[in-house]
């Protein structure tokens, strides 16, 4: 069965760069999301979308922004990259965004921050 | 606010003995899901198992169970016949009402002992 798809796996930047991560949700999945797991932390909510509208934001910095497209995959964008943003960033997709239904993650983008 | 607690950083079981990771949650909203997901060193987050704050029975999914005591706040995840595959990091989770973020606790680290 198809996954969530993210790209780059990999990441290497230098402080005052920029970065896109993308990601591609399951088929029909309407519903992306955007989590940042530091280095021996638990996931952090970032920013969500469903069908193509901003459906909830979390701790996202200004510095950092997001959409999802026609075809719902997601792009984020990162500015002004700092130390700290050096992260496993996951995206995960679901059908809707009822509690009950699961979300499905993609295997991360690890960024490294220079 | 909606919070979630793991309080067992690491923990130790023995191969094929059956071993319990505790999560305790707090919220408001009578509509709520909870979500466990495994972790290994590699970095995916891989679903194993989910309860519904209105589900009656106790989620089961393989060798893995979910102590679900609604009362006492506490969403606890039972494996069953540990293998030395299920050594990882394990997180709860839980997705309330309509939001479909995850809020995440501060995650288990089980080693399983040949």
């Amino acid at each position: 069965a198809a996954g969530v798809i993210q790209s780059p796996r990999h990441l290497i930047k230098e402080k005052r760069e920029t970065a896109t991560l993308k990601c591609y949700p399951i088929p029909r999945h309407d519903t992306v999301y955007w989590y940042q797991q530091g280095p021996g932390q638990d996931p952090q909510f970032l920013i969500s979308f469903y069908e193509k509208m901003q459906s909830d934001k979390g701790s996202i910095p200004d510095r950092f922004s997001a959409q999802q497209f026609s075809d719902y995959h997601s792009e984020l964008n990162m500015s002004s990259l700092e130390l700290g943003d050096s992260a496993l960033y996951f995206c995960a997709s679901s059908l809707g965004t009822v509690s009950y239904n699961e979300q499905f993650f993609g295997p991360g983008t690890r960024l490294t921050v220079l | 606010a909606q919070k979630i607690t793991q309080t067992q950083p690491g923990m130790f079981v023995q191969e094929k003995e059956a071993v319990t990771l505790d999560c305790t949650y707090d919220t408001s909203d009578p509509s709520y899901g909870l979500f466990w997901y495994k972790q290994p060193s590699s970095g995916e987050m891989i679903f194993l198992i989910y309860q519904g704050s209105y589900d009656q029975q106790n989620a089961t999914e393989g060798r893995y169970s979910l102590n679900f005591q609604k009362a006492r706040k506490s969403a606890n995840l039972v494996i069953s016949a540990s293998q030395l595959g299920d050594s990882a990091m394990y997180f709860c989770a839980m997705r309330e009402g309509n939001t479909g973020k995850l809020i995440f606790g501060q995650g288990t680290t089980l080693q399983v002992k040949p």
